[in-house]
């Protein structure tokens, strides 16, 4: 099974700010993913974190906003760029690891509050 | 400490019989609860939540979850399971405020549909 570190836990930030978020993974993985939950919705994708070139992101995301790398396969970071009150949200990493058995593993989140 | 127990890893039925998914929670306090499913190779969907509304959540696709307060439970059924269906479930606590972590996802139970 892999363990997934994610930083910081929670942050309060101001207006106008970036925070990088990290996720450190155990044990190397295949594939890497960033989600979202803003207050009362469900789990968004953000983007796929892919080792060594640039992120694949879902409709409605970009990369200028959310700046990911993936420099080697046990580490990824997600930036959020100039952020603003909407940004508020909870910030998940996930990753498959696949030892002859395709697992998802789950960060616990970080809680963002932009004032 | 809030915790979130998926009692089987795995789960294999027939198809068009009764699906049960078993979910154990821990909190102190009255927890949002969540079902995702994870088809591979695509992101995380969310099923259906419940937030201290109604103890009976519906959800898509035919699924429900009944929220016991007594029992600390959050069972996901469906009456008449589809090969469709065939995937991997997360039970997860949303846990603002608290110490451990933000989101606290169970381990999984893949479902398998035979036909």
């Amino acid at each position: 099974s892999a363990v997934i570190s994610q930083k910081p836990s929670r942050d309060i930030c101001q207006r106008g700010t970036s925070l990088t978020i990290q996720c450190q993974v155990d044990s190397q993985v295949t594939m890497m993913f960033w989600y979202r939950q803003q207050p009362g919705q469900s789990l968004t994708l953000i983007a796929t974190a892919n080792q060594g070139s640039e992120a694949t992101y879902e409709s409605g995301f970009v990369i200028d906003k959310f700046p990911i790398s993936r420099p080697n396969l046990t580490f990824s970071t997600l930036t959020v760029s100039n952020m603003s009150p909407e940004d508020s949200s909870i910030y998940l990493c996930s990753a498959w690891s696949g030892q002859g058995g395709e697992k998802l593993f789950f960060g616990s989140g970080t809680q963002l509050s932009v004032l | 400490a809030q915790s979130v127990t998926q009692l089987d890893s795995h789960v294999s039925v027939s198809e068009g019989t009764p699906v049960l998914l078993r979910c154990n929670y821990s909190s102190s306090y009255s927890p949002s609860l969540f079902w995702y499913v994870q088809h591979p190779n695509k992101g995380l969907q969310l099923l259906l939540k419940y937030t201290s509304a109604a103890t009976l959540v519906k959800g898509i696709n035919g699924f429900e979850a009944e929220f016991k307060k007594s029992e600390t439970s959050f069972h996901l059924t469906k009456p008449s399971a589809h090969m469709s269906d065939a995937a991997e479930y997360f039970c997860v606590v949303e846990n603002y405020g608290g110490s451990q972590g933000n989101l606290i996802f169970g381990k999984g139970t893949k479902l398998s549909v035979k036909p």
